[in-house]
């Protein structure tokens, strides 16, 4: 099946530090979908890229959709404290059963 | 706006019991989704539906079945619950299984066998 490696897998920062994270897949995706999750509750959709090369932003937010559509950035500026939580990059692909895929995950804690 | 709503929200079962997870969304969406989340493991999909009356198996449908009752309704059951199946539950929907769409997910439930 498709694989996704998400890294780092924790990130420990101070506020207002800049905060970047990545996920990397064996196959090509056609959709890159950023999720946040904060504890005891569901992922919720920050960012979603649809073709290779596209960069968004949300706020403070900013995702790149990697020109190779084996690759995706998440980027988070000037961290607050209600940026805790746990990250997941989620591919898609065309092929076969378009089923998401999901990454395992940066858990970013911001140290006062 | 409720979108995706899943009951209960925290379950403990003993090894053997059955029961079911329900999820409901109001979207109007035509795809519905159940995950488990385990530490380290990110969410692995069990089974989903890509529109009313069709289900399918994802990466780890073992020890589940499901049914979609309605386009708004898509329940889990556990038929006699192992150790192995405390995890947390997340179910989403999405407009569609296409690859333009995007998945809304549930609260979670939180289901412990012992």
């Amino acid at each position: 099946g498709q694989q996704l490696n998400q890294s780092p897998q924790s990130m420990f920062i101070q506020e207002g530090e800049d905060v970047s994270m990545n996920c990397t897949s064996s196959s090509i995706f056609n959709t890159w979908l950023w999720y946040k999750q904060d504890p005891g509750e569901g992922p919720v959709l920050l960012i979603a890229l649809y073709k290779a090369g596209e960069l968004t932003s949300n706020g403070r937010l900013t995702a790149q959709f990697g020109i190779t559509r084996k690759d995706s950035f998440l980027n988070i500026s000037a961290s607050i404290p209600s940026d805790v939580g746990i990250y997941f990059c989620a591919g898609r692909s065309n092929f076969g059963n378009e089923k998401l895929t999901f990454g395992t995950g940066t858990r970013l804690t911001i140290i006062p | 706006n409720a979108g995706v709503t899943q009951t209960p929200k925290f379950q403990v079962l003993k090894t053997g019991q059955s029961m079911t997870l329900q999820c409901a969304q109001d979207m109007n969406h035509n795809s519905m989704y159940w995950y488990r989340q385990d530490p380290g493991m990110g969410l692995r999909l069990i089974y989903y539906s890509a529109s009313e009356g069709t289900t399918d198996k994802g990466e780890v449908p073992n020890g589940y079945n499901v049914s979609r009752l309605n386009k708004r309704e898509f329940s889990l059951r556990l038929e006699s619950a192992a150790p192995s199946q405390t995890s947390v539950y997340f179910c989403a929907s999405s407009e569609s299984a296409g690859p333009n769409t995007e998945a809304f997910f549930g609260q979670g439930t939180r289901l412990t066998v012992v």
